[in-house]
């Protein structure tokens, strides 16, 4: 079995300053691990992704995550929040190749951005 | 298109109606996927086609939920006598292979009243 914890329903970070999201997750097998981005009324965007190899991810506009296998996390970073960051903030995973689509959502992350 | 479409973009429904709820994916992407986002449960996976068969229903609620895909394409997912518990967005997203990126669609905000 696999699940998904993000600590933190609702973020409030300061314009410029620095963006944690925390995502953790308990499985198995190694999984493959996704962060998606939900602005209000669209869909889910991709912001990056772990599959193997190097363990510090980096992806669309200027976010990016670490693997840490012993800590069994994936959190979300980014040094300075802009406006346009504000959205909703989703952890996921995948278990194995032929249910790479098959994701475990975590329960989101609300992020407001104060000026 | 270039992207995942759903429709209708809204429904809303009459408990103990049926619904259909429509989805086209990016041309060329062999796997479909049915989420539902709703407020108590969160992101909650459906079901999964591969081409026209679905291999892992496992996510479907109760059998009053079904869903086809026809040629490879258009997927419909149905609600028969919907509940006020089935009122949720309902995303689909489309993949090309494993590996590449999931691509999601605006969904389909259903009210059931």
């Amino acid at each position: 079995a696999q699940s998904v914890t993000q600590l933190g329903s609702h973020v409030s970070v300061s314009e410029g300053a620095l963006v944690l999201l925390r995502c953790n997750y308990s499985s198995s097998v190694p999984p493959y691990l996704f962060w998606y981005v939900q602005y209000p009324n669209q869909g889910l965007q991709l912001l990056l992704k772990y599959t193997t190899g190097a363990t510090l991810v980096k992806g669309i506009n200027g976010f990016e995550a670490e693997f840490k296998k012993s800590e069994t996390s994936f959190h979300l970073t980014k040094p300075s929040a802009h406006m346009s960051d504000a959205a909703e903030y989703f952890c996921a995973v995948s278990l194995t190749t032929d249910s790479w689509g098959k994701l475990q959502f975590g329960a989101g992350t609300q992020v407001v951005v104060t000026p | 298109g270039a992207g995942v479409s759903q429709s209708p973009s809204n429904k809303v429904t009459e408990k103990g109606k049926d619904v259909e709820l429509r989805c086209d994916p990016i041309s060329g992407h062999t796997a479909l996927y049915w989420y539902r986002q709703s407020l108590g449960q969160g992101l909650e996976f459906l079901i999964y086609f591969q081409g026209n068969s679905a291999p892992d229903k496992s996510g479907l609620p109760s059998d009053r939920f079904s869903a086809e895909r026809t040629g490879g394409s258009v997927s419909t997912l149905t609600i028969q006598r919907t509940q006020q518990e089935d009122s949720a967005v309902y995303l689909c997203a489309s993949l090309r292979d494993p590996g590449g990126e999931q691509y999601f669609g605006p969904g389909t905000r259903l009210t059931v009243t």
